[in-house]
């Protein structure tokens, strides 16, 4: 079965480049777009990010464009989620997911947590 | 970009009660819209997809509707193990939205 975990959070300064990485297993990774989608402490869900799944399109949420960048090796079943000069209000869990049939997300990884602080 | 408004926020029921939950769309979707349970401590997991089909595994009490950029969530007869928070998510373009959440509680 399909398995998503997630790793390279922690405490990171304000400013300083951070990259998450999710490893997928379970499934043929190499046709399947991946999701990151983040949650702020006792807040909602935010949808961050999808790569398709040979890597050539990258579709961001509004407020994370040009800040984030997704990528994945298709060699390593490997996503990853370059955070560019983060700050403050980037400190969440980021969850990483299969695209399921262009149709939602499942399943979803138990998330790694990244706090944005001095 | 879409704007999904779900209601309510919380609500609290009892055990076998018929429970439902909105989520408006800001235009039209069509079905393109899911539904998340998040249980506490753990990764959200869909219930639902395509406004109404129920995703592999998901209890049949769950069921989705759709009436025109109105979609409805129900839980037919509430268990104990229901109690979390419910998203709904549209997945009509980029970028993809969530609502805000539905809290559900067990009396």
């Amino acid at each position: 079965q399909a398995l998503l975990v997630e790793s390279g959070g922690g405490v990171v300064q304000p400013g300083t480049s951070l990259r998450l990485s999710c490893a997928a297993s379970g499934f043929r990774f190499a046709t399947h777009g991946i999701h990151w989608v983040r949650q702020t402490p006792g807040k909602g869900l935010e949808w961050v990010a999808l790569i398709s799944f040979d890597g050539k399109n990258q579709y961001y949420g509004d407020s994370l464009r040009g800040r984030f960048t997704i990528s994945r090796d298709n060699s390593k079943n490997m996503v990853y989620l370059q955070m560019h000069s983060p700050g403050p209000e980037d400190t969440a869990v980021y969850y990483c997911a299969k695209d399921h049939r262009n149709s939602g997300l499942d399943p979803w990884g138990r998330g790694t947590l990244v706090i944005v602080s001095s | 970009a879409v704007q999904l408004t779900q209601s309510p926020s919380s609500l609290s029921a009892s055990v076998g009660d018929r429970v439902t939950i909105t989520c408006r769309a800001s235009q039209e979707i069509g079905n393109d819209l899911g539904w998340y349970q998040q249980k506490p401590g753990e990764a959200p997991k869909l219930l639902v997809f395509s406004a109404f089909t129920l995703q592999s595994g998901v209890p049949s009490r769950f069921s989705g509707r759709r009436s025109g950029t109105d979609f409805t969530l129900t839980i037919s007869s509430l268990q104990p193990e229901d109690l979390g928070i419910y998203y709904c998510l549209h997945d009509y373009n980029f970028p993809w939205t969530f609502g805000q959440g539905t809290k559900v509680d067990i009396k």
